[in-house]
């Protein structure tokens, strides 16, 4: 079983629409949690840290289920710059230091 | 610029040429990291560095890839004997933070194809 996990999508939704992506971990001493965007060729950047009581950034809100050790990222009325592949990271300490673990990412496409 | 940097940013290659990629972190950032990245797959995680120590190289994929951060500030990553599956963007990411407390800013890649 992968480290992380996310389901690749495509998700095609149209503009407004609300989406929901999951991403699960099977390390349960992971400490740190975060949600990157990757546009096509481009690098990944930052889109957003998830904290434990889960946390909303305009229309994007993640959240942190630790007992069932998955982490979800919902995206409302969404826009056609939202298109993208979204990245699940997690940081699991342990015997190596600093090792961040990126899922595959999940493609949404915005469509008009 | 202020961000990182990465050169090239296209390299072919040769089956079994040598090839260096050069990763310029943003000023001041103690931690730089190098990730592999194949086509339609998330980044895959190579070595770290905190400043000029190498404190993790448990990603590198064989004893043909190196990376070396000599004055703990621009990182090279060469590949020797250069196979057909090493093709990929390899990534360079850096942090402010020691470990990963903190927000990784990446270059734009390097795009390595290997006839």
């Amino acid at each position: 079983r992968k480290e992380v996990e996310q389901d690749p999508g495509p998700f095609n939704v149209p503009e407004g629409a609300t989406v929901a992506f999951n991403c699960t971990y099977s390390n349960s001493a992971s400490q740190s949690f975060f949600w990157y965007r990757q546009d096509c060729r481009k690098e990944p950047k930052l889109l957003m840290s998830v904290y434990s009581s889960g946390n909303e950034d305009g229309r994007f809100t993640a959240q942190l289920n630790r007992a069932s050790q998955y982490i979800s990222l919902l995206i409302r009325d969404s826009k056609l710059s939202d298109s993208a592949t979204y990245l699940c990271v997690v940081n699991i300490y342990g015997g190596s230091q600093g090792n961040l673990i990126f899922g595959k990412g999940t493609k949404l496409s915005v469509k008009p | 610029g202020a961000g990182v940097s990465q050169s090239p940013r296209y390299k072919v290659a040769k089956r079994g040429q040598d090839v260096a990629l050069r990763c310029d972190p943003i000023s001041g950032h103690v931690s730089l990291f190098w990730y592999q990245q194949a086509l339609g797959q998330g980044p895959e995680f190579l070595t770290y560095f905190q400043n000029e120590a190498q404190l993790d190289k448990s990603g590198l994929p064989s004893d043909r890839f190196f990376a070396e951060r000599p004055e703990g500030s621009v990182s090279t990553l060469k590949i020797q004997r250069t196979q057909q599956e090493d093709s990929a963007v390899y990534l360079c990411a850096s942090s402010f933070s020691p470990g990963m407390s903190g927000e990784l800013f990446f270059g734009e890649g390097s795009r390595l194809t290997v006839l």
